[in-house]
C-alpha cells in the first residue's frame, strides 16, 4: 500500500464507548497529524507529532488522546464522545514539519467518518 | 489570529464555463499559501503552493494566483471531473496551517 491509510473508513459508536481511529503511512515521512472536519466548518488542527514526539496539542477535550508509536502510525483513542463530535476525522503526515522554514506539503488520509449516537 | 475566508460558499459552472475562486487571508508574515481539493469521500489532495505576492502557478485547466492580501484559483473551460470542495490554507511562523471553509465546484455537462 502506499500512501496514508485510515481505519475504519466509519464508525458509530455510543457516547460510552471506547473506540480507536488507526492511521497508517508508508511515505517515509516523520510528522503526522489529525484534523478534524465537521460540515460547514474549516478543517480544524488538533495534534501534531514530530519523530513520534507530540508537538502540539490545540486545545482538544481529553476524551480525544492520540498515541504514535512510530513515525508510520498514528492512533486517536476515543472515549465518552459527545454527538457534537461526529465528524470526519483526518489523518496526514508530512516529510517535516508544516511550520519549518520552507513551506511543507501534506498527504492526508481518506478519513474516518465518526457518528457519535 | 491568522484568518483564512473562502468565497463563494459554493459555485455552479457549466461545462466550459470558466471562473475564480477567492481566498482572502489575514496573517502576520505569510510563509505559504496552499491549495487543495477534495472529492467527496475522500481528503484533501494538494494542488499548489504560492510563497510571495504575483507568484502564479498552472495545472491543467488550473491557475493560482497570489497578492498580498487573496489568492485566487482560476478554472479555465472547466469539465464535470474539476468538480470538488476547494480548500484554501495559509502558514505563517509556526507549525499550524490555517484553512478556509472551502468552495464547492459544481461542473454540469
Amino acid at each position: 500500500e502506499t500512501g496514508v491509510t485510515q481505519t475504519p473508513r466509519h464508525l458509530v459508536m455510543g457516547m460510552t464507548n471506547k473506540k480507536s481511529l488507526k492511521c497508517e503511512q508508508h511515505l517515509g515521512h516523520n510528522a503526522m497529524y489529525w484534523y478534524k472536519q465537521s460540515a460547514k466548518k474549516p478543517l480544524e488542527l488538533m495534534f501534531v507529532y514530530n519523530f513520534k514526539e507530540q508537538t502540539e496539542n490545540n486545545s482538544v477535550p481529553s476524551r480525544f488522546s492520540p498515541e504514535c508509536p512510530n513515525s508510520s502510525h498514528l492512533f486517536l483513542h476515543l472515549h465518552t464522545l459527545q454527538p457534537e463530535d461526529s465528524a470526519l476525522y483526518l489523518c496526514a503526515s508530512s516529510q517535516r514539519l508544516a511550520g519549518d522554514s520552507g513551506a511543507n506539503v501534506l498527504t492526508f488520509g481518506a478519513g474516518s467518518r465518526l457518528t457519535v449516537l | 489570529e491568522d484568518q483564512v475566508t473562502q468565497s463563494p460558499e459554493a459555485l455552479r459552472l457549466q461545462e466550459g464555463e470558466s471562473s475564480s475562486l477567492n481566498c482572502s487571508y489575514t496573517v502576520s508574515g505569510l510563509r505559504g499559501l496552499f491549495w487543495y481539493r477534495q472529492d467527496p469521500g475522500k481528503g484533501p489532495e494538494f494542488l499548489f503552493t504560492l510563497y510571495s505576492a504575483g507568484e502564479e502557478k498552472e495545472k491543467e485547466r488550473l491557475k493560482a494566483t497570489l497578492t498580498k492580501k487573496e489568492s485566487f484559483l482560476h478554472i479555465t473551460a472547466p469539465k464535470p471531473e474539476d468538480s470538488a470542495t476547494y480548500l484554501c490554507a495559509v502558514k505563517a511562523a509556526g507549525n499550524k496551517l490555517t484553512f478556509g471553509g472551502g468552495t464547492r465546484v459544481l461542473v454540469k455537462p
